[in-house]
């Protein structure tokens, strides 16, 4: 059964023009991440939300933005994305650590390709 | 900020035998936990074992174990019995007790036949 699932799978976008990744959990998580993975490279962390709050790392750019309208969605939304945008974009979800859970469940990825 | 550094870019390991996969990590947190992701090609991020800091001894799951050494902010994790299905980029993380997570460059496995 899917628990992280991300919509779409692979997504090609413009120079420029705004796109919109999308993820859901049926796990009721309370914290949702997003990472960008380049190729080869480690996962990195754009940022997070613990119930709605939202956590900004410092080093992600303006251009990326999130939303988290319900416990079970969360959106990347790139405003202009450049050539430099172009990775794979994972969404994860886990409960926070007071519950003594801490698996971190990911998606698959939606792959996003910048002409 | 807390940084993971995974020295070794690759490794290769010939199927039955053992190998070990470092990381050490940077903190100055007291409580914390580490984890090792096995990221398979095309394939999705997959946990494959987790250690709370607080606890002294190593976790262990199945031909998976790992080295804790909290002094020394080290986690190396060890594969037993190595098979193929285990060739994979893994990756250690640290996740500090707000949620946030760090991840290391990544060790790409290769198991020889």
């Amino acid at each position: 059964d899917a628990m992280v699932i991300q919509n779409p799978r692979y997504q090609v976008t413009q120079f420029g023009k705004p796109v919109t990744l999308s993820c859901s959990q049926t796990l009721n998580h309370n914290v949702m991440y997003w990472y960008q993975q380049k190729s080869s490279q480690a996962p990195k962390l754009l940022f997070h939300y613990y119930d709605k709050d939202f956590n900004n790392e410092a080093d992600t750019p303006d251009n990326f933005q999130s939303r988290r309208p319900n416990t079970s969605f969360c959106f990347l939304d790139i405003r202009s994305p450049g050539l430099g945008d172009a990775a794979m974009y994972l969404c994860a979800t886990s409960r926070d650590q007071s519950s003594g859970t801490l698996k971190q469940f990911f998606g698959p990825g939606t792959r996003l390709t910048v002409l | 900020a807390q940084t993971v550094t995974q020295s070794q870019p690759e490794m290769s390991v010939q199927e039955a035998e053992t190998v070990t996969l470092s990381c050490t990590y940077d903190t100055s947190e007291s409580d914390y936990y580490l984890f090792w992701y096995k990221q398979p090609p095309s394939r999705q991020m997959i946990l494959v074992i987790r250690q709370e800091a607080y606890k002294q001894q190593n976790a262990t799951e199945n031909r998976f174990s790992v080295n804790f050494q909290k002094a020394a902010k080290s986690f190396s994790l060890k594969i037993s019995d190595s098979q193929l299905g285990d060739a994979a980029m893994y990756f250690c993380a640290y996740r500090s007790v707000n949620n946030d997570m760090r991840f290391g460059a990544g060790t790409r496995l290769t198991v020889k036949p």
